[in-house]
C-alpha cells in the first residue's frame, strides 16, 4: 500500500530576500535556545544560540530574536542564498536538573534562484 | 580538525538482527548523546552519557542500548531491529550537560529489511 509521510512546513523565498523562520517553544523554564541547520543527509549544524537574559543576538547574516513573554523564537537570515536551503530546527534547553535539548518541529527553507 | 565521526554512514540490517552503530569524537567532550531522527521529524533523544554515567530517556525502548568504553567512543546497540527502527541515528557531544552547544555527527542511516 501507499505510505504517507510527514511533510515539514516549507518557507519559500527569493534569493537575495530576507528570511524569517519562526518557532514556538513549550517550556517556560527553558533558558537556552539554539537554531540548527540540517542539510539533506547530514547532521544538524549549529547556527546561533541565545540565552534567556537576552532578547536579540546577531551573527554573520543571521539574527535570533527571543520573546519570552509569548515563548517565541525567530531566526532571521539576511540576503538569503541558495546554500541556505535546508531544514531549520529550533531547540530549547534549561539549566535545571532535567536539562535536555528538545527540538521543535523543523521548517524547510527553499531558496528560489 | 576536531569532530564527531559516525560509522558506518549507511547500515542495512535484517529484521531482528542485532546491529551496532559507532560514534567517536576528538573534542574531548564529557557528554555524548544518541538521537533518533525519523523522516521529516525532529531528532529525538534516546540517551546520553555524562562521562561514565548513563542516562536513559523514559520513553526509549529497551531494544536500544548504549556503551561508552572511553571518552572518545560511544556505541548504539539495537538488539532486535524492527521496521519502525529505520531512521537516521545521530550522535552528538557537548562539553558539559546543560545549556551548552551540542556538536552533531553526520549520522548513520539505518535501513531494516
Amino acid at each position: 500500500g501507499e505510505s504517507v509521510g510527514l511533510h515539514l512546513p516549507t518557507l519559500s523565498v527569493q534569493e537575495g530576500d530576507n528570511s524569517i523562520i519562526n518557532c514556538a517553544y513549550s517550556n517556560s523554564a527553558s533558558d537556552y535556545f539554539i537554531w540548527y541547520k540540517q542539510e539533506s543527509g547530514k547532521g544538524p549544524q549549529f547556527i546561533i544560540d541565545i540565552r534567556s537574559n537576552m532578547n536579540k543576538r546577531q551573527g554573520q547574516r543571521v539574527t535570533v530574536l527571543l520573546n519570552k513573554t509569548v515563548k517565541h523564537l525567530s531566526l532571521q537570515i539576511a540576503a538569503t542564498q541558495p546554500g541556505d536551503s535546508a531544514v531549520y530546527f529550533c531547540a530549547e534547553d534549561s539549566t535545571g536538573a532535567n536539562s535536555k535539548l528538545t527540538f521543535g518541529k523543523g521548517i524547510t527553507l527553499s531558496v528560489r534562484p | 580538525d576536531a569532530m564527531v565521526i559516525q560509522n558506518p554512514r549507511y547500515q542495512v540490517t535484517q529484521f531482528g538482527k542485532p546491529v551496532t552503530l559507532s560514534c567517536s569524537q576528538t573534542l574531548n567532550h564529557n557528554v555524548m548523546y544518541w538521537y533518533q531522527q525519523k523522516s521529516s521529524q525532529a531528532p529525538k533523544l534516546l540517551f546520553h552519557y555524562y562521562d561514565k554515567d548513563f542516562n536513559n530517556e523514559a520513553d526509549t525502548p529497551d531494544n536500544f542500548q548504549s556503551r561508552r568504553p572511553n571518552t572518545s567512543f560511544c556505541f548504539l546497540d539495537i538488539r532486535s531491529p524492527g521496521l519502525g527502527d529505520a531512521a537516521m541515528y545521530l550522535c552528538a557531544t557537548s562539553r558539559v550537560l546543560a545549556s551548552n552547544e551540542q556538536f552533531f555527527g553526520p549520522g548513520t542511516r539505518l535501513t531494516v529489511l
